[in-house]
């Protein structure tokens, strides 16, 4: 079956700019979710999405990211404006909604703010 | 919410040796624990998980432990082999919390084989 898509793989921007990624989750995956990975730490849950509502986004800094899931499968996820700590891998991860569910990972974009 | 703890940082073993990695959560609602690894540049790939009514599960060379009263769990690799060199993270979840899986992750062990 194919893994999740995201895309770009790498951007490199400016501080104080946007940008955005975009996901889209194995077909019939019910659940999505954004996790920020640092250099050398373990992934940090973002948000969680159930088709297209949101599950929990406590973790999500409201002031500066954003993202939806429109229709229930793709999703973006967008930064405004930018800070320097934001220099992660985003990865997003799709899932069944049934319980001890896998959550299948995408390649990330790496984000380098400068 | 829940807190992972993960141990040691970084693991370099022989060739042939096993290779132990322990994690701690805080949080008993937690009923669902996986391991991913993760190599250079690469997406996290689940290779085991292990959910709370069972105390120990093996696959092939690779074994997860559980232990719910002191709320800790271990990965067990043996015969290492060179291959298995890459980032390990342990995780946890509490699946009846809400629909599909809210990780938590510990913050990963680099393991290096040499061989």
């Amino acid at each position: 079956e194919a893994g999740v898509a995201q895309s770009p793989r790498y951007k490199i921007i400016e501080k104080r700019q946007s940008v955005a990624f975009w996901c889209n989750p194995i077909s019939g995956h019910a659940t999505l979710y954004w996790y920020q990975q640092i250099l050398g730490q373990g992934p940090k849950l973002l948000i969680q999405f159930q088709n297209n509502g949101v599950v929990d986004d406590s973790q999500l800094p409201k002031d500066r990211f954003s993202a939806e899931r429109l229709k229930g499968v793709d999703s973006t996820l967008k930064i405004q404006p930018a800070k320097l700590e934001d220099s992660a891998v985003y990865l997003c991860a799709s899932g069944t909604d049934r319980m001890y569910t896998e959550a299948f990972f995408g390649q990330g974009t790496r984000l380098t703010v400068v | 919410g829940e807190n992972v703890e993960q141990h040691p940082s970084t693991l370099s073993v022989q060739e042939g040796d096993s290779a132990v990695i322990k994690c701690t959560y805080s949080d008993s609602a937690s009923n669902y624990f996986p391991w991913y690894k993760q190599e250079l540049g690469k997406r996290p790939q689940l290779i085991i998980d292990i959910r709370s009514n069972v105390g120990e599960k093996k696959d092939q060379r690779i074994a997860v432990t559980l232990n719910k009263t002191a709320k800790h769990f271990s990965l067990h690799i043996t015969e290492t082999q060179p291959e298995d060199s890459a980032v390990y993270f342990c995780a946890a979840s509490d699946t009846n919390n809400n629909a599909g899986n809210m990780l938590t992750f510990g913050g990963g062990t680099r393991l290096m084989v040499k061989p």
